[in-house]
């Protein structure tokens, strides 16, 4: 099983609603990412969870909370958006690097397109 | 600062060609570089990558040139084929445990039968 599985792929909320991105891997993969990307944009990284720590904040606003319960499981709390978060957020996962030179990819999921009304 | 740059925004390619996309970094830090590509409304799918110790490493039609000095890689498909027709993103990697990678703005390659 490779793959990284998000859910929904569609969502609508309102700027007063609480709503949660979920992903899924069973890789065994040790490093989880949330990344948000703009029509013709590169995907941003917004938080990397390592070994089910928080590792990596890149200063995203507190209205996205994330959270990693297991292992496997990640998911993005939402709360209070504004419109301009509207974008396709995609869920990644990876083995943690071991040493200079020796990377490994991040397995994506399809995103869940965010629409913030 | 955009620590990796793809100045191409688009390529077009006659299919059985050469297609060469390019990417600049500019944060000698890095040491592990990957591309991947992007259809329409899916995640980026892996395609390569190459570690800083090495220089070129090479995958079927897919082959990733690495010049630390020029601090520039390059892609080359060949032969290019129709269904190669995505967004194509370099990332770059430092050697941290969480695996972060930055990412170039992509680059549309479009291969014509």
């Amino acid at each position: 099983d490779t793959e990284v599985t998000q859910t929904p792929k569609h969502l609508v909320m309102g700027m007063t609603n609480k709503k949660s991105l979920k992903c899924e891997q069973h890789m065994g993969h040790r490093a989880m990412y949330w990344y948000k990307q703009k029509a013709k944009k590169p995907p941003e990284l917004m938080f990397v969870y390592s070994y089910e720590k928080l590792s990596i904040n890149e200063s995203v606003p507190s209205r996205f909370s994330p959270e990693c319960p297991n292992s496997s499981l990640l998911n993005l709390h939402l709360h209070a958006l504004q419109p301009e978060d509207s974008a396709l957020y995609l869920c990644a996962s990876s083995q943690p690097r071991t040493g200079a030179g020796l990377g490994t990819e991040a397995f994506f999921g399809q995103g869940t397109r965010l629409t913030v009304v | 600062d955009q620590q990796v740059k793809q100045n191409s925004p688009s390529l077009s390619v006659q299919e059985g060609r050469i297609s060469i996309l390019n990417c600049d970094y500019t944060n000698s830090m890095f040491d592990y570089f990957l591309w991947y590509k992007k259809y329409p409304a899916e995640g980026p799918t892996f395609l390569i990558s190459i570690s800083s110790i090495k220089d070129k490493n090479e995958d079927g039609r897919f082959t990733v040139f690495l010049n630390k000095s020029a601090k520039h890689l390059s892609l080359h498909i060949v032969p290019s084929q129709p269904g190669d027709s995505a967004v194509y993103f370099c990332a770059a990697s430092l050697n941290t445990n969480a695996g972060k990678s930055t990412f170039g703005d992509g680059t549309t390659l479009t291969v014509k039968p």
